[in-house]
Protein backbone atom coordinates (compact mmCIF):
# COMPACT_ATOMS: atom_id res chain seq x y z
CA UNK A 1 0.00 0.00 0.00
CA UNK A 2 2.00 3.10 -1.05
CA UNK A 3 -0.32 6.13 0.17
CA UNK A 4 1.19 9.25 -1.25
CA UNK A 5 3.79 8.87 -3.44
CA UNK A 6 6.25 11.83 -4.32
CA UNK A 7 9.14 12.24 -6.82
CA UNK A 8 11.89 13.13 -7.05
CA UNK A 9 12.92 12.37 -3.69
CA UNK A 10 15.94 15.09 -3.91
CA UNK A 11 16.49 17.54 -6.52
CA UNK A 12 18.94 20.08 -7.26
CA UNK A 13 18.85 23.18 -9.53
CA UNK A 14 20.38 26.13 -10.92
CA UNK A 15 18.35 30.02 -10.82
CA UNK A 16 16.63 30.13 -13.42
CA UNK A 17 15.68 26.21 -14.20
CA UNK A 18 11.78 25.03 -14.00
CA UNK A 19 11.15 21.43 -13.15
CA UNK A 20 7.76 20.01 -11.19
CA UNK A 21 7.48 17.82 -8.76
CA UNK A 22 4.99 14.76 -8.68
CA UNK A 23 2.66 13.38 -6.52
CA UNK A 24 -0.06 10.46 -6.82
CA UNK A 25 -2.13 8.84 -3.98
CA UNK A 26 -3.78 5.63 -4.49
CA UNK A 27 -6.68 5.94 -1.59
CA UNK A 28 -8.76 7.49 -3.65
CA UNK A 29 -8.75 10.89 -1.26
CA UNK A 30 -10.68 13.68 -2.87
CA UNK A 31 -8.62 16.62 -1.71
CA UNK A 32 -4.57 16.90 -2.14
CA UNK A 33 -2.36 19.45 -0.54
CA UNK A 34 1.34 20.85 -1.40
CA UNK A 35 3.23 21.90 1.51
CA UNK A 36 7.22 23.47 2.44
CA UNK A 37 8.73 22.87 5.36
CA UNK A 38 11.61 25.39 6.05
CA UNK A 39 13.85 25.19 9.51
CA UNK A 40 11.46 27.58 12.06
CA UNK A 41 8.68 27.95 9.77
CA UNK A 42 6.64 24.40 10.11
CA UNK A 43 4.93 23.61 7.60
CA UNK A 44 3.08 25.83 5.06
CA UNK A 45 0.71 25.17 2.26
CA UNK A 46 1.49 26.44 -1.08
CA UNK A 47 -1.44 24.88 -3.00
CA UNK A 48 -4.51 22.72 -2.20
CA UNK A 49 -6.95 20.90 -4.41
CA UNK A 50 -10.52 20.34 -2.54
CA UNK A 51 -11.55 17.93 -4.94
CA UNK A 52 -10.67 17.42 -8.96
CA UNK A 53 -10.67 19.66 -11.00
CA UNK A 54 -10.17 22.45 -8.53
CA UNK A 55 -7.31 24.56 -6.97
CA UNK A 56 -6.74 27.21 -4.84
CA UNK A 57 -3.44 29.53 -3.43
CA UNK A 58 -2.27 28.48 0.05
CA UNK A 59 -0.28 30.58 2.31
CA UNK A 60 2.64 31.01 0.35
CA UNK A 61 1.76 30.46 -3.79
CA UNK A 62 4.16 32.63 -5.33
CA UNK A 63 6.65 31.53 -7.62
CA UNK A 64 4.41 28.05 -8.08
CA UNK A 65 1.67 26.22 -10.20
CA UNK A 66 -0.31 23.39 -9.96
CA UNK A 67 -1.91 20.95 -12.05
CA UNK A 68 -4.80 18.68 -10.51
CA UNK A 69 -4.07 16.14 -13.42
CA UNK A 70 -6.66 13.85 -12.05
CA UNK A 71 -7.94 12.35 -9.00
CA UNK A 72 -4.48 10.87 -8.05
CA UNK A 73 -2.02 13.04 -9.47
CA UNK A 74 -1.83 16.96 -8.34
CA UNK A 75 1.96 18.55 -9.34
CA UNK A 76 3.76 21.63 -8.43
CA UNK A 77 5.68 23.29 -10.73
CA UNK A 78 8.60 26.05 -10.15
CA UNK A 79 8.51 28.09 -13.99
CA UNK A 80 12.22 30.08 -12.53
CA UNK A 81 13.73 28.18 -9.27
CA UNK A 82 14.99 31.05 -6.69
CA UNK A 83 17.21 30.16 -4.00
CA UNK A 84 14.14 31.39 -1.70
CA UNK A 85 12.60 28.30 -3.10
CA UNK A 86 15.39 25.64 -1.49
CA UNK A 87 13.21 24.11 0.69
CA UNK A 88 11.81 20.68 1.89
CA UNK A 89 8.12 20.14 -0.20
CA UNK A 90 5.78 17.64 1.09
CA UNK A 91 2.42 16.49 -0.40
CA UNK A 92 -0.56 15.24 1.48
CA UNK A 93 -4.02 13.72 0.81
CA UNK A 94 -7.35 13.74 2.41
CA UNK A 95 -10.06 11.92 2.05
CA UNK A 96 -13.30 13.83 1.59
CA UNK A 97 -13.44 17.21 0.25
CA UNK A 98 -11.86 20.01 2.02
CA UNK A 99 -14.37 20.81 5.60
CA UNK A 100 -14.13 17.16 6.36
CA UNK A 101 -12.56 16.10 9.42
CA UNK A 102 -10.18 13.49 7.88
CA UNK A 103 -6.95 13.54 8.84
CA UNK A 104 -4.17 14.42 6.03
CA UNK A 105 -1.54 11.79 4.87
CA UNK A 106 1.54 12.76 3.83
CA UNK A 107 4.14 11.31 1.67
CA UNK A 108 8.21 11.33 2.44
CA UNK A 109 9.11 14.58 0.74
CA UNK A 110 10.99 16.29 -1.39
CA UNK A 111 14.35 17.72 -0.86
CA UNK A 112 14.89 20.28 -3.33
CA UNK A 113 18.26 22.66 -3.03
CA UNK A 114 18.71 26.02 -5.86
CA UNK A 115 21.91 27.12 -6.46
CA UNK B 1 -3.94 33.27 8.23
CA UNK B 2 -4.35 31.71 11.94
CA UNK B 3 -2.24 32.46 14.53
CA UNK B 4 -1.57 28.75 16.15
CA UNK B 5 1.48 28.97 18.80
CA UNK B 6 2.10 25.72 20.70
CA UNK B 7 4.42 25.53 23.59
CA UNK B 8 7.34 24.83 24.36
CA UNK B 9 9.38 24.81 21.15
CA UNK B 10 11.28 21.86 22.74
CA UNK B 11 11.05 19.31 25.55
CA UNK B 12 13.92 17.31 26.96
CA UNK B 13 12.74 14.50 29.29
CA UNK B 14 13.78 11.32 30.56
CA UNK B 15 12.62 7.94 29.82
CA UNK B 16 9.31 7.44 32.07
CA UNK B 17 8.36 10.80 32.51
CA UNK B 18 5.34 11.95 31.32
CA UNK B 19 5.17 15.22 29.67
CA UNK B 20 2.12 17.66 28.09
CA UNK B 21 2.33 20.44 25.62
CA UNK B 22 0.25 22.95 24.59
CA UNK B 23 -1.51 24.35 21.02
CA UNK B 24 -2.96 27.68 21.19
CA UNK B 25 -5.44 28.91 18.44
CA UNK B 26 -7.92 31.56 18.05
CA UNK B 27 -11.39 30.37 19.42
CA UNK B 28 -13.72 32.19 16.95
CA UNK B 29 -15.26 29.93 13.92
CA UNK B 30 -13.45 26.68 15.33
CA UNK B 31 -14.26 24.01 13.18
CA UNK B 32 -11.49 20.71 14.06
CA UNK B 33 -8.06 20.84 15.05
CA UNK B 34 -5.18 18.45 14.05
CA UNK B 35 -2.34 16.54 16.06
CA UNK B 36 0.38 14.96 14.19
CA UNK B 37 3.67 13.15 15.01
CA UNK B 38 6.73 14.28 12.69
CA UNK B 39 9.89 11.45 13.17
CA UNK B 40 13.10 13.15 12.06
CA UNK B 41 13.52 11.72 8.33
CA UNK B 42 10.16 10.79 8.00
CA UNK B 43 6.73 12.36 7.05
CA UNK B 44 3.86 13.50 9.40
CA UNK B 45 1.22 10.49 10.77
CA UNK B 46 -2.10 11.85 12.28
CA UNK B 47 -2.29 11.58 15.85
CA UNK B 48 -6.09 12.78 16.63
CA UNK B 49 -8.88 14.77 14.93
CA UNK B 50 -10.74 16.47 17.65
CA UNK B 51 -13.81 18.61 16.67
CA UNK B 52 -15.79 19.11 20.25
CA UNK B 53 -15.54 21.37 22.99
CA UNK B 54 -14.09 18.98 26.09
CA UNK B 55 -13.12 16.37 23.49
CA UNK B 56 -10.90 14.02 24.87
CA UNK B 57 -9.09 11.37 22.45
CA UNK B 58 -6.68 8.93 23.32
CA UNK B 59 -4.16 6.14 21.56
CA UNK B 60 -2.22 4.39 23.67
CA UNK B 61 0.40 6.28 25.92
CA UNK B 62 -0.57 9.28 24.58
CA UNK B 63 -3.65 11.61 24.61
CA UNK B 64 -5.09 14.74 24.04
CA UNK B 65 -7.73 16.96 25.63
CA UNK B 66 -9.65 19.96 23.33
CA UNK B 67 -11.18 23.45 24.47
CA UNK B 68 -12.82 25.46 21.86
CA UNK B 69 -14.15 28.17 24.00
CA UNK B 70 -10.54 29.10 25.04
CA UNK B 71 -8.46 28.02 21.83
CA UNK B 72 -6.42 25.40 23.25
CA UNK B 73 -5.25 21.76 23.08
CA UNK B 74 -3.03 19.72 25.36
CA UNK B 75 -1.54 16.75 24.41
CA UNK B 76 -0.17 14.49 26.81
CA UNK B 77 2.41 11.66 27.04
CA UNK B 78 2.41 9.03 29.71
CA UNK B 79 5.47 7.40 30.67
CA UNK B 80 8.11 8.69 28.11
CA UNK B 81 9.72 6.51 25.38
CA UNK B 82 12.88 6.99 23.56
CA UNK B 83 10.37 6.23 20.23
CA UNK B 84 8.11 8.53 21.58
CA UNK B 85 11.08 11.07 20.49
CA UNK B 86 9.57 13.48 17.79
CA UNK B 87 8.06 17.14 16.77
CA UNK B 88 4.46 16.96 17.75
CA UNK B 89 2.46 19.38 15.19
CA UNK B 90 -1.32 20.82 16.17
CA UNK B 91 -2.76 22.28 13.13
CA UNK B 92 -6.44 23.92 14.03
CA UNK B 93 -8.97 24.59 11.16
CA UNK B 94 -11.44 27.60 11.15
CA UNK B 95 -14.42 28.00 9.16
CA UNK B 96 -13.88 26.78 5.70
CA UNK B 97 -10.09 27.50 5.60
CA UNK B 98 -7.31 24.78 5.05
CA UNK B 99 -5.65 23.27 8.07
CA UNK B 100 -2.88 25.78 9.15
CA UNK B 101 0.07 24.39 11.13
CA UNK B 102 1.79 25.57 14.19
CA UNK B 103 5.59 25.01 14.15
CA UNK B 104 5.52 22.03 16.74
CA UNK B 105 6.88 20.69 19.43
CA UNK B 106 10.25 19.08 19.21
CA UNK B 107 10.41 16.41 22.06
CA UNK B 108 13.66 14.17 23.10
CA UNK B 109 13.38 11.23 25.16
CA UNK B 110 16.58 10.11 26.82
CA UNK B 111 17.12 6.56 28.03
Amino acid sequence: NAGVTQTPKFQVLKTGQSMTLQCAQDMNHNSMYWYRQDPGMGLRLIYYSASEGTTDKGEVPNGYNVSRLNKREFSLRLESAAPSQTSVYFCASSEAPLLSNQPQHFGDGTRLSIL
Amino acid sequence: ILNVEQSPQSLHVQEGDSTNFTCSFPSSNFYALHWYRWETAKSPEALFVMTLNGDEKKKGRISATLNTKEGYSYLYIKGSQPEDSATYLCAPRSGNTPLVFGKGTRLSVIA
